[in-house]
């Protein structure tokens, strides 16, 4: 069955960029969406971005000015840059497929989670 | 776009049925029957149990069923079981193409 796995530094310094790695694997990537979702410590789930596999994408309003959701269907993988990161981007980071319903708006796989710490 | 809001916490004893709110906004749960809900279980990444406002993907008890009253969405678990004591989180289509969470609310089995 499908199976994601996200990648990720583990620690960034404030004002980096933060790159991460979803990776699907036992399916392909193609005809679906793809999320990140986020978690910051002891605090609740918070929508990130989203990617068709055609490349159209989608961004939270309050973080989109930092970010950049993209896709490689070749190796399988879609990524997610967030620019001059600071201490409220330390967080769990989760990549999702939506589901393939008319709405595509219910996450039903998600990769295990990276650990993220932005500090210096 | 604010977070959808869910009571911090309930709880229920085995057997009993408890009922979860997510309470939003026309622009988000009134709006769109796309409302899901997840159960999240310490250090693990949620599951789906709800989409599309009352619909179980395979695999989920019967026990959970989901509804929605104008911009008011809930989970209702009867028939609670220990192994249901855990975060559970609303999430609805925001329009623009846009997704919001509710904060979150932790189910307490008594």
């Amino acid at each position: 069955q499908v199976q994601l796995q996200e990648s990720g530094p583990g620690l960034v310094k404030p004002s980096e960029t933060l790159s991460l790695i979803c990776t699907v694997s036992g399916g392909s990537i193609n005809g679906y969406y793809w999320s990140w979702i986020r978690q910051p410590p002891g605090k609740g789930l918070e929508w990130v971005a989203f990617i068709y596999y055609s490349g159209r994408t989608s961004y939270n309003p309050s973080l989109k000015s930092r970010l950049t959701i993209s896709i490689d269907t070749s190796v399988n993988q879609f990524f997610l840059n967030v620019r001059s990161v600071t201490a409220a981007d330390t967080a769990i980071y989760y990549c999702a497929r939506h589901m393939d319903t008319p709405g595509n708006e219910a996450f039903d796989i998600w990769g295990p989670g990276t650990v993220v710490t932005v500090s210096s | 776009q604010s977070a959808l809001t869910q009571p911090r916490s309930v709880s229920g004893s085995p057997g009993q049925s408890v009922t979860i709110s997510c309470t939003g906004s026309s622009s988000d749960v009134g709006g769109y029957n796309y409302v899901s809900w997840y159960q999240q279980h310490p250090g693990k990444a949620p599951k789906l149990i709800i989409y599309d406002v009352d619909k179980r993907p395979s695999g989920v008890p019967d026990r959970f069923s989901g509804s929605k009253s104008a911009n008011t969405a809930s989970l209702t678990i009867s028939g609670l079981q220990v192994e249901d004591e855990s975060d559970y989180y609303c999430c609805s289509y925001a329009g623009r193409s846009t997704r919001v969470f509710g904060g979150g609310t932790q189910l307490t089995v008594l």
